[in-house]
C-alpha cells in the first residue's frame, strides 16, 4: 500500500519570497508522483508530474519539483511566489504498474501568499 | 478534446433525504472513473472507482453507492443522507488504456447536509 504525507498544513509566505511545500511518500513499488493545485470551490488541476527520466520536473508557471528516491520525497518549490499562487496544493502518488489510475493523496497544504 | 462535467455545483440537503450526483465525460471512450470526497480541512479520499459499465469498486464502507449505467456516466447516490456526508465531491477520469497519465477532475459538488 502507498501513503503520502504533506508535512505542512499551512504555509504563509510573502509575495516574491521563495516557497517549498514538502511531500513524502511510502511505497514498496515504483510510483508516479503528482502535484495538483486547487483554487477555492474548484476541482483539482494538474501542476506537474514525475513519471520517469529527469528527476526535476517543471510547470509552466514557475513551479518545480524534484523526485528524490532515496528520501522518498517530491517537494514542490517556487523561487518567487505571486498572490495568485494562493491555493491548496495536493501531492499524490499512484503505483506505476497500476492500470486503474487510483491516486493516493496527501492531506494538502494551503499556501497563503501575503502582499 | 476531453471534458468532464459534474453537477450540481452546490447542494443543500436535509438529513435523511436521498442524493444523486452525476458526472459525465466527453471526448473519450472507456475511461476509468472515480469519485473522491474532500472533507473540510482534510485531503481527498477515494470513494469509488469504475473500469467499465456496471463495474464498481468501493474503497471505503459508507452510506453512499455508485453506479455506471453508461460508458461515460458515473453517478454517486445515497438513499438517506447523514450529516457526516457533507463535503466536496469530485469526479475524475483517467484513460482506460495507458498507465502514465494523470487524473482529470471535474469542478466538484459542494454538499451540505443540514
Amino acid at each position: 500500500a502507498q501513503s503520502v504525507t504533506q508535512l505542512d498544513s499551512q504555509v504563509p509566505v510573502f509575495e516574491e519570497a521563495p516557497v517549498e511545500l514538502r511531500c513524502n511518500y511510502s511505497s514498496s513499488v515504483s510510483v508516479y508522483l503528482f502535484w495538483y493545485v486547487q483554487y477555492p470551490n474548484q476541482g483539482l488541476q494538474l501542476l506537474l508530474k514525475y513519471l520517469s527520466g529527469s528527476t526535476l520536473v517543471k510547470s509552466i508557471n514557475g513551479f518545480e519539483a524534484e523526485f528524490n528516491k532515496s528520501q522518498t520525497s517530491f517537494h514542490l518549490r517556487k523561487p518567487s511566489v505571486h498572490i495568485s499562487d494562493t491555493a491548496e496544493y495536493f501531492c499524490a502518488v499512484r503505483p506505476a504498474s497500476s492500470n486503474t489510475g487510483k491516486l493516493i493523496f496527501g492531506q494538502g497544504t494551503t499556501l497563503q501568499v501575503k502582499p | 478534446s476531453q471534458t468532464i462535467h459534474q453537477w450540481p455545483a452546490t447542494l443543500v440537503q436535509p438529513v435523511g433525504s436521498p442524493l444523486s450526483l452525476e458526472c459525465t465525460v466527453e471526448g473519450t471512450s472507456n475511461p476509468n472513473l472515480y469519485w473522491y470526497r474532500q472533507a473540510a480541512g482534510r485531503g481527498l479520499q477515494l470513494l469509488f472507482y469504475s473500469v467499465g459499465i456496471g463495474q464498481i469498486s468501493s474503497e471505503v464502507p459508507q452510506n453512499l453507492s455508485a453506479s455506471r449505467p453508461q460508458d461515460r456516466q458515473f453517478i454517486l447516490s445515497s438513499k438517506k443522507l447523514l450529516l457526516s456526508d457533507s463535503g466536496f465531491y469530485l469526479c475524475a477520469w483517467t484513460p482506460g488504456t495507458g498507465f502514465n497519465t494523470e487524473a482529470f477532475f471535474g469542478q466538484g459538488t459542494r454538499l451540505t447536509v443540514v
